[in-house]
């Protein structure tokens, strides 16, 4: 049972370049979000996605946009990347149910120089 | 007022003592709590959850709510050095009407347990 597959692990921009982190998930849920972790400031939600396309902004989604592809998979789109989007990113998933709790993906570091 | 606050440590405890590491939300309504462990350069990983008043046992660990004075703790018995790690609070305030089963987390305690 894979859970939560993100991808790349590593990845070093340069500033006004764009990309896409990948995340899919094996175990049905609905929810997905991508949250961002830097020092000092915790786990910051950026976007989610309540269900198969459907999307919302979180805490922080300025400068990213996301697509529910389908129930699996929740991609996270950098634009033009931006020193501040410096961080390590986590994919994370979770049912319906108050008590359900969140699987997060291995992470993926960025760099953006 | 942070939604949810912990002290960002370093907690230092000796090996085999306990460590109790403390968290405070600030929305009456919040639902489920979940106490996370995180290793450096690692993800969060769950140690356990607790929705209900008092505490909750699950082997060395102890989680305990207290709903009226909003905090919700985690105790670590019989403290190892492999316990060394940042711990992460989340709140779940369920207000599922198809708007996600959002967590919302602390920035997390940073635990030491020196040998």
């Amino acid at each position: 049972n894979a859970g939560v597959t993100q991808t790349p692990k590593f990845q070093v921009l340069k500033t006004g370049q764009s990309m896409t982190l990948q995340c899919a998930q094996d175990m049905n849920h609905n929810s997905m979000y991508w949250y961002r972790q830097d020092p000092g400031m915790g786990l910051r939600l950026i976007y989610y996605s309540a269900s198969e396309g459907t999307t919302d902004k979180g805490e922080v989604p300025n400068g990213y946009n996301v697509s529910r592809l389908n129930k699996r998979e929740f991609s996270l789109r950098l634009e033009s990347a931006a020193p501040s989007q410096t961080s390590v990113y986590f994919c994370a998933s979770n049912g319906d149910r108050a008590n359900s709790p969140l699987h997060f993906g291995n992470g993926t570091r960025l760099t953006v120089t | 007022q942070k939604e949810v606050e912990q002290n960002s440590g370093p907690l230092s405890v000796p090996e085999g003592a306990i460590a109790s590491l403390n968290c405070t939300y600030s929305d009456r309504g919040s639902q489920s709590f979940f106490w996370y462990r995180q290793y450096s350069g690692k993800s969060p990983e769950l140690i356990m959850f607790i929705y209900s008043n008092g505490d909750k046992e699950d082997g060395r660990f102890t989680a305990q709510l207290n709903k009226a004075s909003q905090y919700v703790s985690l105790l670590i018995r019989d403290s190892q050095p492999s316990d060394s790690a940042t711990y992460l609070c989340a709140v779940n305030l369920y207000r599922f009407t198809g708007g996600g089963n959002k967590l919302t987390f602390g920035t997390g305690t940073q635990l030491k347990v020196e040998l």
